[in-house]
């Protein structure tokens, strides 16, 4: 079974909105990451939250952690058209030896 | 902040033949790289761990004589794509675990799009 699985698949929204993008996943992990990734370019690492932390914050991105229910989620406040990307969870799970596995990820469309 | 190389960003060959990719990380030491392959629309899937100095560990499902890595130095890995096929066209993305412990983030590159003719 898959690690990582956000939904929804895709959003679309328009500038100014919020964006909340959930992840789910099945091991117990040492930590979870969120990533972005733009069309066909590598990712960028946005937020690691560890598994005894339950809320971080980043400029206009906040995750929040829920170990007993094995989800996260990250919210992208205020957004804007730049945001448009695919975002990915990662988690790294307890005993791998730093190998994350990705969710499927969120298409993010903002629209001006 | 960490910085990991890719090259090339894309590269087009003939089937049968074999295509190097670099992954470099410029400002510090990996002593860890993982190397991905995307599908379109689809999510990251890890096909090796490299390791400085010694043999690759794959991923289940991944043909090690046909994804060759080495990991030379602290601060390169390559993956060789052998006698490449059409199927094996993909995205294929490098990382580099950072010196932070733990609990740092995976550092990318910018991907490798291959595709076979």
């Amino acid at each position: 079974s898959q690690q990582g699985e956000e939904d929804p698949q895709a959003l679309s929204i328009q500038e100014g909105e919020n964006a909340t993008m959930n992840c789910s996943y099945k091991t117990s992990i040492n930590n979870l990451q969120w990533y972005r990734q733009n069309s066909g370019r590598g990712l960028v690492h946005l937020i690691l939250i560890r598994s005894n932390e339950r809320e971080k914050h980043s400029g206009r991105l906040r995750v929040t952690l829920d170990t007993s229910k094995k989800s996260s989620s990250l919210l992208i406040t205020a957004s804007r058209a730049a945001d448009t990307a695919s975002y990915f969870c990662a988690t790294d799970a307890r005993g791998s030896n730093y190998k994350l596995t990705f969710g499927k990820g969120t298409l993010l469309t903002v629209n001006p | 902040g960490a910085v990991v190389s890719q090259h090339p960003s894309w590269v087009i060959c003939k089937s049968g033949t074999s295509v190097k990719i670099e992954c470099r990380s410029l400002d510090f030491q990996a002593t860890t790289m993982f190397w991905y392959r995307q599908f379109p629309k689809q999510s990251l899937m890890l096909m090796a761990t490299s390791n400085e100095g010694s043999k690759a560990t794959y991923e289940q499902g991944v043909e090690k004589d046909k994804f060759l890595i080495n990991h030379a130095s602290l601060t390169l890995s390559t993956l060789t794509v052998t006698s490449a096929h059409p199927e094996d066209s993909s995205f294929y993305i490098c990382s580099a675990k950072g010196q932070g412990g733990d609990n740092s983030p995976l550092h990318f590159g910018n991907g490798t799009r291959l595709t076979v003719t």
